[in-house]
């Protein structure tokens, strides 16, 4: 994988469903991978960091894991709230360079 | 409000003319990012300043697009002779740097060139 891949592109779910999405990065020369949300109007928020293989973080309903040997990192969202929509970007850093986006996955979340 | 700030939040021009952007970082950060994020796209690099020192430019930043930090405090974002292409959130982001370099995101200025 040479890109951040995030799937998937978007989703709809109902208030209360839990739901997770993927991101995929290259797992050479890795030193971290950033998890953000960006609502509409808004700044990009930061949600969590990881940098250990197996971490996990959780913000209220909000958790997410890492696995830097074969490069993916989950997110999860417990009893999907309206709003929790919002775009979820991962992005990876390699170390004295920029951060690498993926696309983002689009959360709808219906009352 | 102690944020990343940035102005104006939406800027349309016409093709062919000069625009200028600003962002004011959160005060204690040495670290600026210029992002760019399009339709369907996550937020791509453009260029970044540690202090006053502009250390990379992504190929994506063509010579009608300067930027600078005089300071090592606010930045400006030009483009020049803008061109439909360059319609786009212009994203701005501050970091102290760290092991893992969380950076910290303005708004955004919304860019329409028509």
């Amino acid at each position: 994988i040479l890109n951040v891949e995030q799937s998937p592109q978007s989703l709809h779910v109902q208030e209360g469903d839990s739901t997770n999405f993927t991101c995929s990065f290259p797992s050479s020369n890795f030193y971290a991978l950033h998890w953000y949300r960006w609502e509409t109007a808004k700044s990009p928020e930061a949600l969590f960091v990881m940098t250990l293989n197996g971490d996990e973080k959780k913000k209220g309903r909000i958790s997410a894991t890492l696995n830097t040997k074969e490069g993916y990192s989950y997110l999860y969202i417990k009893g999907s709230q309206p709003e929790d929509s919002a775009t979820y970007l991962c992005a990876r850093y390699s170390g004295n360079t920029p951060l690498v986006f993926g696309k983002g996955t689009r959360l709808s979340v219906i009352a | 409000d102690t944020g990343v700030s940035q102005d104006p939040r939406h800027k349309i021009t016409k093709r062919g003319q000069n625009v200028t952007f600003r962002c004011d970082p959160i005060s204690e950060h040495n670290r600026l990012y210029w992002y760019r994020q399009t339709l369907g796209q996550g937020p791509e690099f453009l260029t970044y300043f540690q202090n006053e020192a502009q250390l990379e430019k992504s190929r994506l930043l063509s010579d009608r697009f300067s930027a600078e930090r005089p300071k090592g405090s606010f930045s400006t974002l030009e483009i020049q002779r803008t061109e439909q292409g360059d319609s786009a959130m212009y994203l701005c982001a501050s970091s102290f740097l760290t092991a893992t370099d969380t950076q910290y995101f303005g708004p955004g200025t919304r860019l329409t060139v028509l």
